[in-house]
């Protein structure tokens, strides 16, 4: 069975500095790994995806995340927090081909201190 | 390109009823989830439709059930409504068996009083 971890249900950050979310996963057989963000009162916006092709995945609004298998991590990264980035943010893994339903991590809260 | 389309965005029922959600996917998405977002719980896979053919669905009781039109919209229905159902229904779609792009929907906010 696939799992996820998210560490932290709350992280807060000043503006301008870096944001860490983590994340790790389990999976038995080589996964396809997400990161969503969703606003208040809307749904879930993809972030970045990692499905195998490179392991340094580039997202959008400036999020980054690495795919490190030794670890079983997809931490997501951003060199300097703006005030828009705050919101909830959500890992997600799918074990593979054949399979079809995203499991999610618990989520994590950002919040910006200005 | 219109997006993932969920309506109604809020709905309030009375315990014992049953609701219809409705998703519209992307044009020419064939596939289309349905997930629980409650904050007890988080996100939960309910089920997936791909060409009117329910392919896996998650762990809910039968008072769940979902369809999907050959038009590729889906509907989930829930009877007999129980306070716990009070949640945010997300739909999401993708196109064929690509596990590449889940595009979501806003959701419906479904409130049992």
């Amino acid at each position: 069975a696939q799992s996820v971890t998210q560490l932290g249900s709350h992280v807060s950050v000043s503006e301008g500095a870096l944001v860490l979310l983590r994340c790790n996963y389990s999976s038995s057989v080589p996964p396809y790994l997400f990161w969503y963000v969703q606003y208040p009162n809307q749904g879930l916006q993809l972030l970045l995806k990692y499905t195998s092709a490179a392991t340094l995945v580039k997202g959008i609004n400036g999020f980054e995340a690495e795919f490190k298998k030794s670890e079983t991590s997809f931490h997501l990264t951003k060199p300097s927090a703006h005030m828009s980035d705050a919101a909830e943010y959500f890992c997600a893994v799918i074990s593979g081909a054949g399979s079809y339903q995203l499991t999610f991590g618990k989520g994590t809260k950002l919040s910006v201190i200005p | 390109k219109a997006g993932v389309t969920q309506t109604p965005r809020y709905l309030i029922k009375t315990r014992g009823q049953q609701v219809t959600l409705s998703c519209s996917p992307i044009s020419g998405h064939r596939s289309v989830s349905w997930y629980q977002q409650t904050p007890g719980q988080g996100l939960q896979f309910l089920f997936e439709y791909f060409s009117e053919t329910q392919r896996n669905k998650g762990n809910f009781p039968g008072r769940f059930s979902g369809r999907q039109f050959s038009n590729s919209r889906s509907e989930m229905n829930v009877s007999t409504l129980e306070l716990g159902d009070s949640a945010l229904y997300l739909c999401a779609s993708r196109a064929g068996n690509s596990n590449y792009g889940y595009t979501f929907g806003s959701g419906t906010r479904l409130t049992v009083v």
